[in-house]
């Protein structure tokens, strides 16, 4: 079974410093990995995918996220950190498997940025 | 237009009633799933159908209900509403064909009293 692990709720930044948001999984199988967003009363918004190609993967906003097998991470950063990124954030993980496309979600970590 | 919609956004039941939150796509979708986010626990999968005559239970089914009435449309049902049933519940879609990402409507804020 796979699994997903987000070290942490909560995650304070300056305005303009490095997001890093941390997540790890774990798959008896190559997995498909994902991180969402969510703002404020709205839905979850897909941020960036990786299904097996690149292992740095580029995603909406300014975010990505890098594949590392060795450590079975993935990551989130951005450069330089903006009010408007504060959101509740999710990393995801599918099985690599036609049949199967359900995802297993973190617990989620909420990010704040301070002016 | 959004692609994933859901009805209502917010609703006040009382214990003991029978609720049903509706879903609907245009996004030409066969997928979808119901989840309920409650915080600090992240997404909890309630069911899933991957087409119209295919119905599965995830792993927090039980008090829940689903019906599959075409592909667009996803319906979850509370036979017997109860408390710790208010939570923020999502519907969301994918593209048998894809990596397996999924697209989400808004959510329907549920409070039983």
């Amino acid at each position: 079974a796979q699994s997903v692990t987000q070290l942490g709720s909560h995650v304070s930044v300056s305005e303009g410093a490095l997001v890093l948001l941390r997540c790890n999984y774990s798959s008896s199988v190559p997995p498909y990995l994902f991180w969402y967003v969510q703002y404020p009363n709205q839905g979850l918004q897909l941020l960036l995918k990786y299904t097996s190609a690149a292992t740095l993967v580029k995603g909406i906003n300014g975010f990505e996220a890098e594949f590392k097998k060795s450590e079975t991470s993935f990551h989130l950063t951005k450069p330089s950190a903006h009010m408007s990124d504060a959101a509740e954030y999710f990393c995801a993980v599918s099985l690599i498997t036609g049949a199967n496309s359900k995802l297993t979600f973190g617990k989620g970590i909420t990010l704040s940025v301070r002016p | 237009d959004a692609d994933v919609t859901q009805t209502p956004r917010n609703r006040i039941t009382k214990t003991g009633k029978r609720i049903m939150l509706e879903c609907s796509q245009t996004k030409g979708h066969d997928r979808m799933y119901w989840y309920r986010q409650d915080p600090g626990l992240g997404l909890r999968l309630i069911y899933y159908s991957f087409d119209v005559k295919d119905i599965n239970k995830g792993e927090i089914s039980d008090g829940y209900s689903v019906s599959r009435q075409a592909q667009a449309k996803f319906s979850l049902s509370l036979e017997s509403a109860i408390p710790n049933q208010t939570a923020l519940y999502f519907c969301a879609t994918s593209d048998r064909l894809t990596s397996g990402e999924q697209y989400f409507g808004p959510g329907t804020r549920l409070t039983v009293t």
